[in-house]
Order: C-alpha cells, then sequence, then structure tokens
C-alpha cells in the first residue's frame, strides 16, 4: 500500500449505530487530519493530530471522537450520528516540521446515516 | 487568518480551449498557496504549490498557476482543455507555522466536447 489509505469507502449507518473510520498513511508523516467535505459546503477541517497529539478541534460535535494511537494510523468513531452528518470524510497526512504544509489526501469515506 | 475566494462555482469550457479558474486568498503572513483536484469520488490529488521564489508554478497535467502578491491572486490556467481535466478544483492557502490549509469552496470544471 502506498499513500493514504481510508477504509471503509462507503458506510451506511442508522443513528443509534457505533461505527469508526479508519485512516492509514504510509509517507512517514507525522501530522494526519480529518476533514469532513459536504455537498455545496467548504471543505471542513475536523481534526489536526501532529506527532499522535491533537493540536487542533474545530468545534466538532462530541458524536465524532478521533483517536491517533499512533503516527501511521488515524481513527474517527461515530455514534449517535445525526442526517446531516452524511457526508465524505477525507483523511489526509503532511509533515509536522516545516511550514510547507503540502497535505496528502485519501480516497475518503462516504457516510450516510439513515 | 487566511481566506480563500474561489470565482465561479461552476466554469464550462470547450476541449481545447483555455481554462482558467480564480483564485484569491487573503493572509496575514507570507502564504504558501495550493492547487488540488478532485475526481468523482475521489480524495484531493495535489496539482501544484507555491512556496517561494518563481512566481510561475508549474503542475501536473499541463497545468500551471501564477503568484501575484499585488492582487492577491493565483489562478489556474491550462492552454488547452482536455476533457479528462473535468474535476472540482480547489485553492488552498497555508500560513507560516499552521498546520492546517484553508480551502476555497472549490470550482467545478465541466469540458464540452
Amino acid at each position: 500500500e502506498t499513500g493514504v489509505t481510508q477504509t471503509p469507502r462507503h458506510l451506511v449507518m442508522g443513528m443509534t449505530n457505533k461505527k469508526s473510520l479508519k485512516c492509514e498513511q504510509h509517507l512517514g508523516h507525522n501530522a494526519m487530519y480529518w476533514y469532513k467535505q459536504s455537498a455545496k459546503k467548504p471543505l471542513e477541517l475536523m481534526f489536526v493530530y501532529n506527532f499522535k497529539e491533537q493540536t487542533e478541534n474545530n468545534s466538532v460535535p462530541s458524536r465524532f471522537s478521533p483517536e491517533c494511537p499512533n503516527s501511521s494510523h488515524l481513527f474517527l468513531h461515530l455514534h449517535t450520528l445525526q442526517p446531516e452528518d452524511s457526508a465524505l470524510y477525507l483523511c489526509a497526512s503532511s509533515q509536522a516540521s516545516g511550514s510547507m504544509n503540502e497535505q496528502f489526501f485519501g480516497p475518503g469515506t462516504r457516510l450516510t446515516v439513515l | 487568518a487566511q481566506s480563500v475566494t474561489q470565482l465561479g462555482s461552476h466554469v464550462s469550457v470547450s476541449e481545447g480551449a483555455l481554462v482558467l479558474l480564480r483564485c484569491n486568498y487573503s493572509s496575514s503572513v507570507p502564504p504558501y498557496l495550493f492547487w488540488y483536484v478532485q475526481y468523482p469520488n475521489q480524495g484531493l490529488q495535489l496539482l501544484l504549490k507555491y512556496t517561494t521564489g518563481a512566481t510561475l508554478v508549474k503542475g501536473i497535467n499541463g497545468f500551471e498557476a501564477e503568484f501575484k502578491k499585488s492582487e492577491t491572486s493565483f489562478h489556474l490556467t491550462k492552454p488547452s482543455a482536455h476533457m479528462s481535466d473535468a474535476a472540482e478544483y480547489f485553492c488552498a492557502v497555508s500560513g507560516t507555522g499552521r498546520r492546517a490549509l484553508t480551502f476555497g469552496s472549490g470550482t467545478r470544471l465541466q469540458v464540452q466536447p
């Protein structure tokens, strides 16, 4: 595997379910990100992790819970979601040092909340 | 704080015509600027980036962009559109020391045969 991978690619869940999205990067990066991409809205940054520590949380509801066990893996745990949470969730990674901050994106998980 | 404005949510061109996608930014520090492309059901792929140095930046697939500080612009161009260029294009800005990118709202490019 190369680059940034995300699983699953598609997920349908009910409002009472609990599920997790997984992201893995094979680039040796130390920063990882979760973005939400909804139809007709700009890309929204959700969380940023640097060296496994959360450094940014953009007022994301607590029904989204991120986890970063190491610099290569990032999870997004989902519970009691709402239909408006249906979106494409994108993971990205970059070098933690330096300010060039070129980010590499995974293919995304298309989430549908019923 | 940084912000990005992409003029035109949809742009349609004929195959072989010039492609021009507009991006204006605001930043309180010297910016690093990026253009990404997103094909249907895929993640974002970096087209090109400006960090320092030459203001005309060449990217993949024949695209280029010019950083104009006086106009706070970073417009994306391609001399001749191809059907495979149909996608959504995002401009993004990153200021010094900031870990995340600020994205524009995107421009969907249609290429007509």
